[in-house]
């Protein structure tokens, strides 16, 4: 009864590295979500994919990238890290494509960039 | 104006109270909303959907006012385990633009 799973849950990393985070759900959900989360703010959306082999710019897209590679997974890259970049980031899913359904998240992963 | 608002709060009320939290939105072409219960460190899970005046589930009750532009969530007989922080979620026209607010964060005492 897995969900949503995220990798790596912890990651700390210097400035101008670069790092791709993981992320699987076993729903056979057709949308796919990142997000961030930082302290006072809402989740701001990243980066979604309505469907297997869609991708689309969210709120806050710049500085990243993403890859749908299938149904179950949708990977997020950071090509060169800065400091602004420290959050925690989440994955989600839902059923259908649209934002009438709810989404479902995984555990998150906590990135500092030093 | 903020799309998506919360109080922040925090609410701190005793085991066994009532609470309400409301939420405020500026774009009224939505067809849905939710909330998420948020625990420290952890995820979002949903709690409730909102696809018309309002839903309930037990002790939670949500109530939509399209006219003013509000939902809000009630949560009767407060449990310790209610403490954590509530978000309300815009859900959009029938894209992908989903808006998160902030949170209320709610701690319950025994």
């Amino acid at each position: 009864n897995a969900g949503v799973t995220q990798t790596p849950k912890f990651q700390v990393l210097k400035t101008g590295q670069s790092m791709t985070l993981q992320c699987a759900q076993d729903m056979n959900h057709n949308s796919m979500y990142w997000y961030r989360q930082d302290p006072g703010m809402g989740l701001r959306l990243i980066y979604y994919s309505a469907s297997e082999g869609t991708t689309d710019k969210g709120e806050v897209p710049n500085g990243y990238n993403v890859s749908r590679l299938n149904k179950r997974e949708f990977s997020l890259r950071l090509e060169s890290a800065a400091p602004s970049q420290t959050s925690v980031y989440f994955c989600a899913s839902s059923e259908a494509g649209s934002t009438n359904q709810p989404q479902h998240f995984g555990d998150g992963t906590r990135l500092s960039i030093l | 104006r903020k799309e998506v608002e919360q109080d922040p709060g925090p609410f701190n009320v005793p085991e066994g109270a009532t609470v309400a939290f409301n939420c405020t939105y500026s774009n009224s072409a939505s067809q849905s909303f939710f909330w998420y219960r948020q625990d420290c460190r952890k995820e979002p899970k949903l709690l409730m959907s909102v696809y018309s005046s309002g839903n309930e589930d037990g002790r939670f009750t949500a109530q939509l006012n399209r006219a003013s532009q509000y939902i809000s969530l009630l949560i009767r007989d407060s449990k310790l385990s209610d403490s954590a922080t509530y978000l309300c979620v815009w859900g959009g026209t029938g894209g992908f633009k989903t808006i998160f607010g902030a949170g209320t964060r709610l701690f319950v005492k025994a």
